[in-house]
């Protein structure tokens, strides 16, 4: 079947601007979470949904990153006035929770340079 | 908080050999489970091996195992016969049960020589 999939796959903007990055989880998982992966921190947690259950936010960065999951399915993550720290990969995953890991299997990332 | 170390930053290993990736945890949660994933060059993360920390059994998926030592709060996956295409950084990572996010390691470059 389709893995999980993110658009675009490369994002080049100017600082300042406003982007939006897009995730469409494996069908029938409940579970979707976003990553952020740069060269200095690594792979970094950001948020997590399930269900129509509230968001765990926790990791969001700042107040300038925000995310939503419409329908249960696809997700958006949105930058607001973007920063060149804010230069990284963005992994979205997806999870069933019905295997004995809940193993999270992860999209393509979506590359984003702020210039 | 949980952390994973992951020691080697780059290791280069012969085809065919066995080699073992190193990993150690902290955590201070009585149930939690370790995964390994595989990012090769194309930047996607592949799902190789799970262990339950009340697995009694160290998990095995075709070439990966998973030397599970839980005394040494360890968790070294080990690749059988390895490959050109095993080439790819691999990364070590720690999820409480219960709790949904993925805490990570700094991972570390397998390099597979001919």
């Amino acid at each position: 079947g389709a893995g999980v999939s993110q658009s675009p796959s490369n994002k080049v903007t100017e600082k300042g601007k406003d982007v939006e990055l897009r995730c469409d989880p494996i069908s029938g998982h409940t579970a979707l979470y976003w990553y952020r992966q740069s060269l200095g921190q690594g792979l970094e947690f950001l948020i997590y949904f399930q269900g129509n259950s509230a968001p765990d936010k926790s990791g969001l960065p700042s107040d300038r990153f925000s995310a939503e999951r419409t329908g249960g399915s696809v997700s958006t993550l949105t930058i607001q006035r973007t920063q060149q720290e804010d230069s990284a990969v963005y992994l979205c995953a997806s999870s069933d929770r019905t295997g004995n890991g809940y193993e999270q299997y992860f999209g393509p990332g979506t590359r984003l340079t702020v210039t | 908080a949980q952390k994973i170390t992951q020691t080697q930053p780059g290791m280069f290993v012969q085809e065919k050999e066995a080699v073992t990736l190193d990993c150690t945890y902290d955590t201070s949660d009585p149930s939690y489970g370790l995964f390994w994933y595989k990012q090769p060059s194309s930047g996607e993360m592949i799902f190789l091996i799970y262990q339950g920390s009340y697995d009694q059994q160290n998990a095995t998926e075709g070439r990966y195992s998973l030397n599970f030592q839980k005394a040494r709060k360890s968790a070294n996956l080990v690749i059988s016969a390895s490959q050109l295409g095993d080439s790819a950084m691999y990364f070590c990572a720690i999820k409480s049960t219960g709790a949904q996010k993925l805490v990570f390691g700094q991972g570390t470059r397998l390099t597979i020589n001919p």
